[in-house]
C-alpha cells in the first residue's frame, strides 16, 4: 500500500538553529500538506501545497516557516530559527482530492528545540 | 468558526465493551466528517467517515452518529478489542471551501484485555 514517508523520525535542535523537515508524498498525489502536534493538543494545520505554491496557510505559519517542492518527490518544511514552542510532531500528509479530501499522513517527525 | 471539539481526551474500556467518543463543531458548512485512527509511531490513518446526508454509518464495529441539528458526531466502537488501543481523531472539511480537514484534539483509547 502507498504510504508517505518522512524523515528524520526525531530530530533535537538548539534553539535558533535551521531545520528542514521532508516527507515524500504518495506519488500520484497532487496535494500536499504539514500539520503539527503539540505534546496533548490538538492537529493543527499548518499549510497546504498545489501545483508548485501555497495554496492556503494558517496563523501559524509566518515568516520563519517555508516549504517547497523541490525535485518533483520530496516536500520540504523549513523552520528557519527554531523557537522553543516549535517542539512538536510534524506530520505530512497527501491527498489526492475528488469529492472527498482523503489524507494520507506520514508517521511524523518529532521536533525538540532546546 | 473552526473548530472542532472532541471529547473525552482519553478513555479506558473492558474488552467486549462499547468505546464512544464525541466530537462537536461550529462551522455548518463542513460537510465531511472524516475519523482517523492513529497507532503510536504511525501517522493517522482514516477509519471511517460520513456525510451529513445520513445520520448513520457503520462499517464492521465502528458506527458514526450523526445529529445536523445539534452539530455533534460521535464515533461508537462495538465489541472493542485490545488491538484497538489507539489515538482517535474526529476532523472536519468543506467541500465548498478549501478541504482541508479541521482536526480534534484526539482521544486515547486503551482496551484492557
Amino acid at each position: 500500500e502507498p504510504e508517505v514517508t518522512q524523515t528524520p523520525s526525531h530530530q533535537v535542535t538548539q534553539m535558533g538553529q535551521e531545520v528542514i523537515l521532508r516527507c515524500v508524498p504518495i506519488s500520484n498525489h497532487l496535494y500536499f500538506y504539514w500539520y503539527r502536534q503539540i505534546l496533548g493538543q490538538k492537529v493543527e494545520f499548518l499549510v497546504s501545497f498545489y501545483n508548485n505554491e501555497i495554496s492556503e496557510k494558517s496563523e501559524i505559519f509566518d515568516d520563519q516557516f517555508s516549504v517547497e517542492r523541490p525535485d518533483g518527490s520530496n516536500f520540504t518544511l523549513k523552520i528557519r530559527s527554531t523557537k522553543l514552542e516549535d517542539s512538536a510532531m510534524y506530520f505530512c500528509a497527501s491527498s489526492q482530492p475528488g469529492g472527498a479530501n482523503v489524507l494520507t499522513f506520514g508517521a511524523g517527525s518529532r521536533l525538540t528545540v532546546l | 468558526q473552526q473548530q472542532v471539539k472532541q471529547s473525552p481526551q482519553s478513555l479506558i474500556v473492558q474488552k467486549g465493551g462499547i468505546s464512544i467518543i464525541n466530537c462537536a463543531y461550529e462551522n455548518t458548512a463542513f460537510d465531511y466528517f472524516p475519523w482517523y485512527q492513529q497507532f503510536p509511531g504511525k501517522g493517522p490513518a482514516l477509519l471511517i467517515a460520513i456525510r451529513p446526508d445520513v445520520s448513520e454509518k457503520k462499517e464492521g464495529r465502528f458506527t458514526i452518529s450523526f445529529n445536523k441539528s445539534a452539530k455533534q458526531f460521535s464515533l461508537h466502537i462495538m465489541d472493542s478489542q485490545p488491538g484497538d488501543s489507539a489515538t482517535y481523531f474526529c476532523a472536519a472539511s468543506s467541500s465548498g471551501g478549501s478541504y482541508i480537514p479541521t482536526f480534534g484534539r484526539g482521544t486515547s483509547l486503551i482496551v484492557h484485555p
